[in-house]
């Protein structure tokens, strides 16, 4: 199973709009509904911010927001804030009943 | 509070064996699906395998498929990684998280304990 792509990286001042992708294939992102994002700030363990394509788990601020396309899911930052820097993953069901993430994005408050 | 705590992570060289240990505490253990996700230094996050709660569905990512065994212990609220044959490329942070859904959605992560294969 190979990983989902995501761009390397991605930057947006404060206040801005950033966008994630995360393409996979029919045997994974496009089938299924079961797309979650992660985020990692360097040297901490993954945090949980979306799950089922777009819905949000408690606590996590309403600016992160997810969606999906076809064999494409994203992840968009509003109000892109200084502590939204971290590296981001996403991860997808896949057919074989197994999990795979993506490349990871490191995102950049300029 | 949810806790996930790992052990047994240390250097080993190529071709040994380790076994990873991960202790729950302030959750009903039996409840969940419980995952191991390894990051290889400066690398990316890679789902290891999942077993179900009361290890009925188990599974594997091809990486590690034939040289990895997970098993978990309820009555001690335990999950554990026993890691057989091991490569360079083994070489990793391994975290044990919790699966809230059984859909691999992980709301809980342990601190991770690190692995070194090398001579």
């Amino acid at each position: 199973q190979s990983a989902l792509t995501q761009p390397p990286s991605v930057s947006g001042s404060p206040g801005q709009s950033v966008t994630i992708s995360c393409t996979g294939t029919s045997s994974d992102v496009g089938s299924y509904n079961r797309v979650s994002w992660y985020q990692q700030p360097p040297g901490t363990a993954p945090k949980l911010m979306i799950y089922e394509v777009s819905n949000r788990p408690s606590g996590v601020p309403d600016r992160f927001s997810g969606s999906k396309s076809g064999n494409t899911a994203s992840l968009t930052i509003s109000g892109l804030q200084a502590e939204d820097e971290a590296d981001y993953y996403c991860s997808s069901y896949t057919s074989s009943s197994t999990l795979v993430f993506g490349t990871g994005t490191k995102v950049t408050v300029l | 509070e949810v806790q996930l705590v790992e052990s047994g992570g240390g250097l080993v060289k190529p071709g040994g064996s380790l076994r990873l240990s991960c202790a729950a505490s302030g959750f009903t253990f039996s409840s969940y699906s419980m995952n191991w996700v390894r990051q290889a230094p400066g690398k990316g996050l890679e789902w290891v395998s999942s077993i179900s709660s009361s290890s009925s569905y188990i599974y594997y990512a091809d990486s590690v498929k034939g040289r990895f065994t997970i098993s978990r212990d309820n009555a001690k609220n335990s999950l554990y990684l026993q890691m057989n044959s091991l490569r360079a490329e083994d070489t990793a942070v391994y975290y044990c998280a919790r699966d809230v859904s059984s859909w691999y959605y992980f709301d809980y992560w342990g601190q991770g304990t690190l692995v070194t294969v090398s001579s």
